[in-house]
């Protein structure tokens, strides 16, 4: 059974400051990874897709890598900035689930203050 | 439609009572998901469909849960006989099809409340 754990569960952190945050998952047959952003009572915004050919993925201040073989992703945020407050989530495609699900971890939910 | 719709926003629920939660997907996403997120978790899988199969309810918690899609289009999610422990939001997910390339676009979520 797949299993996601996101770490840390919380992190906060002054702006400008460069952070990671790392995922791991249990069964490396994965067919993607996705990390999501989540604000207070609101739904997912999708950030970065890493099919499990690729080895990272980028979008503006965001990098996302992934490590299929040793069951890790990282998200690297630059230059961190207040309006970065949010949880952030990790789920992953495949392995072990049939295919069809996606599995999330907890989240590690993040606050930059100003 | 430009994204995922969920209705209602927000519904509190009288213990023992049925509801019905609404999800319209992206126009010509073929693959719909539910989920149940409770507070501080991630989203919990409760069933997929492709098109109007559902392909997978493993994650329904109870046969208080149902889940359909006759037309390939909106779905809805019932809850039947509602406790306490169905509090959560239900999200809604929708994608272009069952390829692995695509990923999800979430909807805002029903606020469940069982009081």
């Amino acid at each position: 059974k797949q299993e996601v754990t996101q770490i840390p569960a919380a992190l906060s952190v002054p702006e400008g400051e460069n952070l990671v945050l790392n995922c791991s998952f249990t069964d490396s047959a994965i067919y993607n990874l996705q990390w999501f952003r989540q604000d207070p009572g609101k739904g997912l915004t999708s950030l970065l897709l890493i099919q499990s050919s690729q080895r990272e993925q980028t979008s503006g201040r965001l990098n996302a890598s992934l490590d299929k073989s040793s069951g890790r992703s990282t998200l690297y945020i630059a230059a961190s900035q207040p309006g970065d407050s949010a949880t952030y989530l990790c789920a992953v495609r495949g392995g072990g689930t049939g295919g069809f699900k996606t599995i999330f971890g907890a989240g590690t939910r993040l606050f930059v203050k100003a | 439609g430009a994204g995922v719709s969920q209705s209602p926003r927000y519904k509190v629920a009288k213990r023992g009572q049925d509801v019905a939660l609404r999800c319209d997907p992206i126009s010509g996403h073929v693959s719909l998901f539910w989920y149940q997120q409770a507070l501080g978790q991630g989203p919990e899988f409760l069933t997929y469909f492709q098109n109007e199969a559902q392909l997978d309810k493993s994650g329904l918690p109870s046969d208080r849960f149902f889940a359909e899609r006759p037309e390939g289009s909106v779905s809805t999610l019932k809850i039947q006989r509602t406790q306490q422990e169905d509090s959560a939001v239900y999200l809604c997910a929708s994608s272009l099809n069952g390829g692995t390339n695509y990923g999800y676009t979430f909807g805002s979520g029903t606020r469940l409340t069982v009081v």
